[in-house]
C-alpha cells in the first residue's frame, strides 16, 4: 500500500494567516493526489483533485501543488470557515489511502 | 445535484454481519463513469477506503478487508450495498458512501455517514 504522511498533525493559526499543509507519499503517485476538508460531524468534502485542480465552488484562496512525492495544500488567507481538518488521499493505486489529517485550529 | 444517503443499523453484535445501503439520487448509476465507493472513519485510525463497485458489478476491495466484505449494486433502484461479516469492535466506525469520479479515486460527493457500533 502507498503510505501517506501528512504534516503537521495540528496547526494553530489566525484569521488572515497563510498556512501550508504537506503530504508525502511513500512511492511515486504522479499527480494522483486529492485534498479534502472535513468539518466536525460532517463528511469530507473534496477541495482539490489531481494535486492542483480546484473543485467548483471552492474559494480561490485554496491551492495545491506537487513536487515529486511531496504535495502541498496552501490557504492564502484563512477565513473563519476554514478551521477544520484536512486530509490528503492518493488515488494512484488501490487500496486508496489517506493521510492522518491536519487539524487546523483558531489561535 | 448528486446526493448519497447511507442507511442501516447503528448497532451490530460481535460476530454478526453488517449490511448497509447507499441510495443515490441525481445521477443514474447505469450511465457509467462513476465508481460507487465505501469508506469508513475510525475514531483513532482515521479514514480507510473499503472498496468500490461499478454499475456493471466490477469491484475492487481493500486487501485488509477483502475476506470479509462484499459490495453489490442495483442500478434499477439506484443504490449499492456493503456487507461486512464477522464484525468486531475494531469495525466500529462511521461508514460513508461516496461517488468516485473518472479516475475512481477522487471522491465527490459523500453521504453524511452512519455510525456503526459493534457491541453486545
Amino acid at each position: 500500500d502507498v503510505q501517506m504522511t501528512q504534516s503537521p498533525s495540528s496547526l494553530s493559526a489566525s484569521v488572515g494567516d497563510r498556512v501550508t499543509i504537506t503530504c508525502r507519499a511513500s512511492q511515486k503517485i504522479t499527480k494522483f493526489l486529492n485534498w479534502y476538508q472535513q468539518r466536525p460531524g460532517k463528511a469530507p468534502k473534496l477541495l482539490i483533485s489531481a494535486a492542483s485542480n480546484l473543485q467548483g465552488g471552492v474559494p480561490l484562496r485554496f491551492s495545491g501543488s506537487a513536487s515529486g512525492t511531496d504535495f502541498t495544500l496552501t490557504i492564502s488567507s484563512l477565513q473563519p470557515e476554514d478551521f477544520a481538518t484536512y486530509y490528503c488521499q492518493q488515488s494512484y493505486s488501490t487500496p486508496y489511502t489517506f493521510g492522518q489529517g491536519t487539524r487546523l485550529e483558531i489561535k | 445535484q448528486v446526493q448519497l444517503q447511507e442507511s442501516g443499523p447503528g448497532l451490530v453484535k460481535p460476530s454478526q454481519t453488517l449490511s448497509l445501503i447507499c441510495i443515490v439520487s441525481g445521477d443514474p448509476m447505469n450511465s457509467g463513469g462513476s465508481y460507487w465507493t465505501w469508506i469508513r472513519q475510525h475514531p483513532v485510525k482515521g479514514l480507510e477506503w473499503i472498496g468500490f463497485i461499478y454499475y456493471t458489478g466490477i469491484t475492487d476491495y481493500n486487501p485488509s478487508l477483502k475476506s470479509r466484505v462484499t459490495l453489490s449494486v442495483d442500478p434499477s433502484k439506484n443504490q449499492f450495498s456493503l456487507t461486512l461479516n464477522s464484525m468486531t469492535a475494531a469495525d466500529t466506525a462511521v461508514y460513508f458512501c461516496a461517488r468516485g469520479g473518472a479516475t475512481a479515486g477522487n471522491l465527490d460527493p459523500w453521504g453524511p455517514g452512519i455510525l456503526v457500533t459493534v457491541s453486545s
